[in-house]
């Protein structure tokens, strides 16, 4: 199986600041990589697929980026309610064995 | 409105079996590749199971044989009937929609969960 891990576990942030997410597969998985966004009791929420393709309506401060085994997601000018946990997520094993990272919290500074 | 709604979850006996519903309003279930993701405290998110519009199944290696996903067009309903339940399964399941991007490069699909319901608690305890 494809292990995912994802850097920092955690981070504050204060609003307006930049947020790098790194995330990295046991092995290739090309750009087989999505992103999503999870608030306190919801759902996650597709934020990017194909490792830097924007969802429909995601904010254009979101972005992705990487190939191979290492992936960056990054937030460019924070916003109160981006405050939430991010879940990288490997599609290269087929469904349902791509496996999701453990979380980065990003919460207030 | 796309909407995704589940029901079904609860407590139940380890050894048991329940079944959960995902009620699906926006589009049509059939035409979509369609995921069951569960959210545990030990494990976090793990996708569990997929069915392709097709109507072949897929399972993680953690349920096989003891999970089946299921839809029922008429209802335009997923399902997902959980047997031999252990204490591990115990979390939030929640239905997506699931959607496909083709990579020419590596001249395969990368899929991604697109839509989400707001999920559905099982507790599994004696």
């Amino acid at each position: 199986d494809i292990q995912m891990t994802q850097s920092p576990s955690s981070l504050s942030a204060s609003v307006g600041d930049r947020v790098t997410i790194t995330c990295r597969a046991s092995q290739s998985i090309s750009i087989f990589l999505n992103w999503y966004q999870q608030k306190p009791g919801k759902a996650p929420h597709l934020l990017i697929y194909s490792a830097s393709t924007l969802h429909t309506g995601v904010p254009s401060r979101f972005s992705g980026s990487g190939s191979g085994t290492d992936f960056t997601l990054t937030i460019n000018g924070v916003q109160p309610e981006d405050f939430a946990t991010y879940y990288c997520q490997q599609s290269a094993s087929d469904p349902p064995r791509g496996t999701f990272g453990p979380g980065t919290k990003v919460d207030f500074k | 409105e796309v909407q995704l709604v589940e029901s079904g979850g609860g407590l139940v006996q380890p050894g048991g079996s329940l079944r959960l519903s995902c009620a699906v309003s926006g589009f049509i279930v059939s035409n979509y590749d369609m995921s069951w993701v569960r959210q545990t405290l030990g494990k976090g998110l793990e996708w569990v199971s997929f069915i392709h519009t097709g109507g072949t199944p897929r399972y993680a290696d953690s349920v096989k044989g003891r999970f089946t996903i299921s839809r029922q067009n008429r209802k335009n309903t997923l399902y997902l009937e959980m047997a031999s339940l252990r204490h591990e399964d115990a979390g939030v399941y929640y239905c997506a929609r699931t959607r496909d991007s083709y990579t020419s490069d590596a001249n395969r699909n990368n899929y991604y969960m697109d839509v989400w319901g707001k999920g559905t608690t099982l507790i599994v305890s004696s």
